[in-house]
């Protein structure tokens, strides 16, 4: 595609069932991000993927979040056991490579947990 | 931790006045970016500055990048209600990761 996909574009989910939150970047972009949003606010840093490096997962909440990325593109971030305070957007860029480089953003998944 | 923080974090004004946002850390950083959010959408970049004293013009939109690379300014003439958004920056470290302000909520009124 064109852009970044993200799916679903909005997800509700009881309190303690887990979750998976997919991102298709654009083609050939070796750098991976995932962040969440609270309503209004910055990004938080979650996980970053870049080329066959391991990640950097220092931005992980706790345990119960994990991220894939399989085959250097498309990328599923976990949550298991939801817990309300989960609930925020979800956000997916990618990039060719350096952090210089302009960052595409998916449009998001809108998590809540209930 | 590398951390940035933005200020002011909510602004509202009137159509045609000025205004500048900041972003500073005690970081140094190896880029700065500067991204505008419309709700339901993701952040688009408007600008990186790289070299320290680096200033960037986008039509109305003034960008700098401090001297020590650990602060940067977004400064906005004869705002318009189209600038209405929110405003993020961003800085980039030799590692990879970009980390991201918390944003300033911008609201120009007609």
């Amino acid at each position: 595609g064109a852009g970044v996909s993200q799916s679903p574009s909005n997800k509700v989910t009881e309190k303690g069932k887990d979750v998976e939150l997919r991102c298709d970047p654009i083609s050939g972009h070796t750098a991976l991000y995932w962040y969440r949003q609270s309503l209004g606010q910055g990004l938080e840093f979650l996980i970053y993927f870049q080329g066959n490096s391991a990640p950097d997962k220092s931005g992980l909440p706790s345990d119960r979040f994990s991220a894939e990325r399989t085959g250097g593109s498309v990328s599923t971030l976990t949550i298991q056991r939801t817990q309300q305070e989960d609930s925020a957007v979800y956000l997916c860029a990618s990039t060719q490579g350096p952090t210089r480089g302009k960052l595409f953003f998916g449009s998001g998944t809108q998590l809540s947990v209930l | 931790t590398q951390l940035l923080e933005q200020s002011p974090q909510f602004l509202s004004i009137q159509e045609g006045e000025n205004l500048t946002v900041y972003c500073n850390s005690s970081s140094v950083f190896s880029s700065l970016q500067w991204y505008r959010q419309e709700p339901g959408e993701g952040p688009v970049l408007l600008v990186t500055v790289v070299t320290g004293g680096e200033v960037k013009k986008l039509k109305r939109l003034t960008f700098q990048f401090g001297d020590a690379r650990k602060d940067s300014s977004l400064h906005i003439t004869a705002a318009q209600p189209g600038d209405t958004g929110l405003y993020l920056c961003a800085g980039g470290g030799n590692t990879g990761k970009l980390i991201f302000g918390q944003g300033t909520t911008l609201q120009v009124k007609p």
